[in-house]
């Protein structure tokens, strides 16, 4: 059974400062996904991370997968208030079309 | 285009009501899934259907059946509600089996 795992479940942060979310999941997978969801809202695909040392940027954003660690992070460059939400990665299994997600980051960024 | 849509938005059931939730896509996409989310469980996959008149089981399928008869249309159903089952429904959809790439608006249970 595959599992996905986040860490920090949790973040705090101040604006201006850097900081990584981890996703590690346990078995064999190539494809990696990164969402955004604001409270009560839906979610929002951030990147798509395909094969190994892929590496995808947006803004302050940028997601990296290593599938030997089966590993992927999420870092943040000098955060800004708007990047508040919570962030999640979700892993699709090799053999299907499913996606397991895990259990999602919580990012407040104080002024 | 509209992009996935969820119907209700809201519903409160009573213990053993049934009811059905509708999505629906525009996009022309041949996968299309149902999660449930929980808090501090992250989403998990109900059921999912891989093209026009097929679906699978996902991770928690038990109380909850589905139909793909049109393929914009992908229904999640439940015969008997239960208090387990409070919780908010998310349809999303995709071209190929590369995950979910959209997501529907949420449909937000609650059981009595």
């Amino acid at each position: 059974e595959l599992k996905v795992e986040q860490n920090p479940l949790f973040l705090s942060m101040q604006e201006g400062k850097n900081y990584t979310i981890y996703c590690n999941y346990s078995t064999t997978s190539d494809r990696l996904y990164w969402y955004r969801q604001d409270p009560g809202k839906s979610l929002e695909s951030l990147f798509v991370l395909l094969s190994n040392g892929a590496v995808k940027q947006e803004g302050r954003l940028m997601a990296s997968l290593d599938t030997k660690a089966r590993l992927s992070t999420l870092h943040i460059t000098a955060a800004v208030h708007d990047l508040s939400a919570t962030y999640f990665c979700a892993v699709e299994e090799t053999s299907g079309s499913r996606l397991t997600f895990g259990e999602g980051t919580q990012l407040t960024v104080n002024p | 285009n509209a992009g996935v849509t969820q119907t209700p938005k809201f519903r409160v059931l009573k213990t053993g009501q049934s009811m059905t939730l509708l999505c629906a896509q525009d996009m022309n996409h041949e996968y299309m899934y149902w999660y449930r989310q929980d808090p501090g469980m992250g989403l998990r996959l109900i059921h999912y259907s891989v093209g026009e008149g097929t679906t699978a089981k996902g991770e928690v399928p038990d109380g909850y059946n589905v139909s793909r008869l049109k393929k914009q249309n992908f229904l999640l159903g439940l015969e008997s509600a239960a208090p387990s089952q409070t919780s908010v429904y998310f349809c999303a959809s995709s071209y190929s089996g590369g995950g979910p790439k959209l997501f529907g608006p949420g449909t937000r249970l609650t059981v009595l």
